[in-house]
């Protein structure tokens, strides 16, 4: 079956536009977290979606938000971008009932802010 | 407060040898101890579990090692490949948030 797919996949920003990134999880998949990955603080936790939901938050500003559709698909923003947003955004889907279920990454969406 | 602490941040070893990556944790809530492994260009795929109630997990040549007194486990790669070489990251779970808790990866070189 398919897997996470990310778009886009590569993109390049200027300080103080916004972006949206968009994921479509595994097919059955209602939960959708995102996390952003940088060299320097590794793999950090946005947020998670469940059945159109926000269910769960990390320590992010209010510029990052995301929302989730009837389909399960996501997207996430940032407004006002800043330099300190270049990043590896990835998107993970997973059937999100219990603890232990397989997370499932995509290739994430690789973002320059200049 | 940094819930898990992932050693070391970098290894190299020699093609056969073995590769040892550790991971301490805080939170006695967690109760599934993933590994994930990741190569450069792509997301982070999981690699191996573990569940508290076993202390050891082998799948292949990579196992788990879990020592819940000392809020511990590792991963051990047997006879590792250059083919391993990737970023390595421990992440356990627990069952109220169903979001793991990811330590800051180690990256791993196999030379051949």
């Amino acid at each position: 079956k398919a897997g996470v797919t990310q778009t886009p996949r590569y993109l390049i920003k200027t300080r103080g536009q916004q972006v949206t990134l968009s994921c479509s999880p595994i097919s059955g998949h209602r939960s959708v977290s995102w996390y952003q990955q940088t060299p320097g603080q590794g793999l950090q936790f946005l947020f998670e979606y469940f059945s159109e939901t926000q269910r769960n938050k990390g320590n992010f500003p209010g510029r990052f938000s995301g929302r989730q559709f009837s389909n399960s698909r996501s997207e996430m923003n940032v407004s006002t971008l800043e330099l300190g947003d270049s990043a590896l955004y990835l998107c993970a889907s997973s059937l999100g009932d219990s603890s232990g279920n397989t997370i499932y990454f995509g290739e994430g969406s690789w973002l320059t802010v200049v | 407060q940094q819930q898990v602490k992932q050693s070391p941040q970098s290894l190299i070893v020699q093609k056969g040898g073995i590769s040892i990556i550790n991971c301490a944790y805080e939170n006695t809530a967690f109760d599934y101890f993933p590994w994930y492994q990741q190569f450069p260009g792509k997301g982070p795929a999981l690699l191996i579990a573990i569940r508290p109630d076993v202390s050891e997990k082998k799948e292949g040549r990579f196992t788990i090692s879990f020592n819940k007194s000392a809020k511990q486990f590792s991963l051990h790669i047997m006879d590792s490949q250059p083919g391993d070489s990737a970023t390595y990251f421990c992440a356990p779970e627990s069952g109220g948030s169903y979001i793991p808790t990811f330590g800051r990866g180690t990256s791993l070189i196999v030379h051949p």
